[in-house]
């Protein structure tokens, strides 16, 4: 099956610092990546979607300014947190899914980022 | 109300028993369902898409009610490796050309020896 990774898997950083998170599709061009965010006994919540050249679609009560997402090749999309504080430590996982995918096609998703704000 | 709401168990299952649970979702439109697993502190894997008829892969055999708006997955002779959470998962909105999904909170499964 199609292969996602995640970089770094697991980050911790002070309070007030910017942490990137890399995503990367390995052996497919993703189209379209998927950024989620799953705090513990939660589900996983969609924080934004990023089409590979175009700005991302963030959703409701995700701060843009915050969370930077940049998707400059169909293998790579980046998140990052921005002036991180101890609320913002949470799982941090991605999807991608390839060229040609029909709405709800199998999102692949990458092992995901531990994040630990002090 | 959620948009996709589970039972979050947990379920302890003896080694070798049948295990069932369900999955409400609150959008009449949703056109795609999915079961995903998630383990301890890993990220969730496609376990099975569900289909309209029901279909079964296995030891697993999910069921959609678009009446009732739910989805169910069934676990027969329970193997310890099947301990895990189980994450419904429902493609919300068939305008949307992203494919977006939206994720239960998953329903815990224990399997006992």
């Amino acid at each position: 099956g199609a292969v996602v990774s995640q970089h770094p898997s697991r980050v911790i950083c002070k309070s007030g610092t910017s942490v990137k998170i890399e995503c990367r599709s390995l052996d497919f061009q993703a189209t379209t990546m998927f950024w989620y965010r799953q705090f513990p006994k939660q589900s996983l919540m969609l924080m934004a979607t990023s089409n590979e050249g175009s700005k991302a679609t963030y959703e409701q009560g995700v701060e843009k300014d915050k969370f930077l997402i940049n998707h400059a090749s169909l293998t790579l999309s980046t998140l990052t947190v921005t002036s991180a504080h101890p609320e913002d430590s949470s799982f941090y996982i991605c999807s991608a899914r390839g060229a040609g995918g029909a709405p709800g096609e199998t999102q692949y998703f990458g092992p995901g980022t531990r994040l630990l704000v002090l | 109300r959620k948009e996709v709401e589970q039972d979050p168990g947990p379920f302890n299952v003896p080694e070798g028993a049948t295990v069932a649970f369900n999955c409400t979702y609150s959008n009449s439109a949703s056109q795609s369902f999915f079961w995903y697993r998630q383990d301890c502190r890993k990220e969730p894997k496609l376990l099975m898409s569900v289909y309209s008829s029901g279909n079964e892969d296995g030891r697993f055999t999910a069921q959609l009610n678009r009446a009732s708006q739910y989805i169910s997955l069934l676990i027969r002779d329970s193997k310890l490796s099947d301990s895990a959470t189980y994450l419904c998962v429902v493609n919300v909105s068939p305008t949307d050309s992203w494919g977006k999904l939206q994720f239960g909170a998953g329903t815990q499964v224990v399997v006992t020896p």
